[in-house]
């Protein structure tokens, strides 16, 4: 079946540091890649996707390339702020059926000023 | 993107009764989707709730503990019956289709006593 493996938080980083966290998945044909980010005591919201192979997602100063040769989609970004500071979740979805979406563990991220 | 209200934002209740969640979207949608998050942990679906036809139950979710409603295209609610204190969890809901992200609610946040 579809998983996402996400890297173990939590995160802690001071500002301005560089940020990566690893995300591999699994599944069968060809899915959708994303990242949602939740901040303290809110929903979810999109934070960038990429479709296929190649594709990179882009948004806020952050970044995920999807790789299939790797099945990997890790999120980065050159200089994280305080007001990053959030859990990140890296999700799929297959592609031309099921719309049920399968999310990682998450990724709690505190940024230090 | 479509805009989701949920109601309640959170609630405390007393082990034995069921609470109902609702979810309004600012427009019209095939497809709504019901997930918990229990504490630091991921989203787990539930559900996904096509209006006029009956919901379909993920695998260790059924209709008799979480009933679902979807009288139309821009409502749905989630009734968590007889809660349990291990009932206590954040339930979003979200909406998407036709290949697109799902966005979510700002969830519901719900304790049991």
């Amino acid at each position: 079946g579809n998983s996402v493996t996400q890297m173990e938080g939590p995160v802690t980083l001071s500002e301005e540091a560089f940020l990566t966290i690893n995300c591999t998945y699994t599944a069968t044909g060809y899915p959708s890649l994303f990242w949602y980010v939740q901040y303290p005591g809110e929903g979810l919201q999109l934070l960038l996707k990429a479709t296929k192979a190649d594709d990179k997602g882009s948004n806020k100063g952050f970044e995920a390339t999807y790789r299939k040769e790797t099945t990997s989609f890790h999120l980065e970004k050159g200089s994280v702020q305080v007001s990053d500071s959030a859990v990140y979740f890296c999700a799929l979805k297959n592609q031309g059926g099921s719309e049920k979406l399968v999310f990682g563990k998450g990724t709690k991220l505190t940024v230090n000023p | 993107s479509a805009v989701i209200s949920q109601k309640p934002s959170r609630d405390i209740c007393q082990r034995g009764t069921s609470l109902t969640i609702q979810c309004q979207v600012d427009s019209q949608v095939t497809m709504m989707f019901w997930y918990r998050q229990q504490p630091g942990q991921s989203l787990t679906l539930i559900a996904t709730a096509n209006q006029g036809s009956e919901a379909t139950y993920e695998s260790g979710f059924v209709i008799d503990k979480f009933p679902i409603s979807r009288p139309n295209l821009t409502f749905s609610t989630l009734t968590v019956s007889n809660m349990s204190p291990e009932d206590s969890s954040i339930y979003l809901c979200s909406v998407g289709a036709g290949g697109q992200p799902q966005h979510f609610g700002d969830g519901t946040r719900l304790s049991i006593l």
